[in-house]
């Protein structure tokens, strides 16, 4: 069965570094999302992006975030100078549809990345 | 700003007991997806429903969406060990392809 993927699974950085998280979307889905689940709160959105572009972004998503879709396939979350804050699980999701009407705005999610900062 | 509150936020049951776990907003749901996740992992999606008063059956769960699709309900009869988990409801509030909000989860916890 098709399934989001996520690497690494397991990221330790330190204060002020940047990262890139990278998922691989189900092939041919169309909407791609970025979430976090700080331990212990519930999952936020962050960011959506569609026809290679941002749809929508949460308050959180400022100026030091950015996400990518380089190749196709994958599309990527970069944080740029990583704050004690952003240490989280980083979930990303994607959808087939072009919802509307009836139709279903249906995510399926990664195993997400545990970003550590130290 | 559109919540989703679940109750309870923990239960603890008995294996073969009933249970219903419960997510209310005060807005209203274009759809609503109930997840399972667990330590560690990502949401798993178990179904999700549209349309007001609409039932959905998998298994041993069944899935009930309000009239007014401001609410959904998770029944689980005769429960299982294989059952623990942390169950998530998370709701659209448009009609295309939105965030989804994201309950606080209710965790389950199903003794042998």
């Amino acid at each position: 069965e098709p399934e989001v993927t996520q690497t690494p699974s397991h990221q330790v950085t330190q204060m002020g570094q940047e990262v890139i998280l990278r998922c691989v979307p189900i092939s041919n889905h169309l909407y791609f999302y970025w979430y976090r689940q700080i331990l212990g709160q519930k999952v936020e959105f962050l960011v959506s992006f569609y026809n290679n572009e941002i749809s929508e972004k949460s308050e959180i998503f400022d100026d030091q975030f950015s996400v990518e879709r380089p190749d196709g396939s994958n599309f990527t979350l970069k944080i740029r100078s990583t704050k004690l804050e952003d240490s989280a699980m980083y979930f990303c999701a994607s959808s087939p549809y072009r919802a509307g009407g009836l139709a279903k705005n249906i995510q399926y999610f990664g195993a997400g990345t545990r970003l550590s900062v130290l | 700003t559109q919540l989703l509150e679940q109750s309870p936020q923990f239960l603890s049951i008995q294996e073969g007991e009933n249970l219903t776990v419960y997510c209310n907003s005060s807005s209203v749901f274009s759809s609503l997806q109930w997840y399972r996740q667990e330590p560690g992992e990502g949401p798993v999606l178990l179904v999700t429903v549209v349309t007001g008063g609409e039932v959905k059956k998998l298994k041993r769960l069944t899935f009930q969406f309000g009239d007014a699709r401001k609410d959904s309900s998770l029944h689980i009869t005769a429960a299982q060990p294989g059952d623990t988990g942390l169950y998530l409801c998370a709701g659209a509030f448009g009609f295309g392809n939105e965030k989804l909000t994201f309950g606080t989860g209710t965790r389950l916890t199903i003794i042998p």
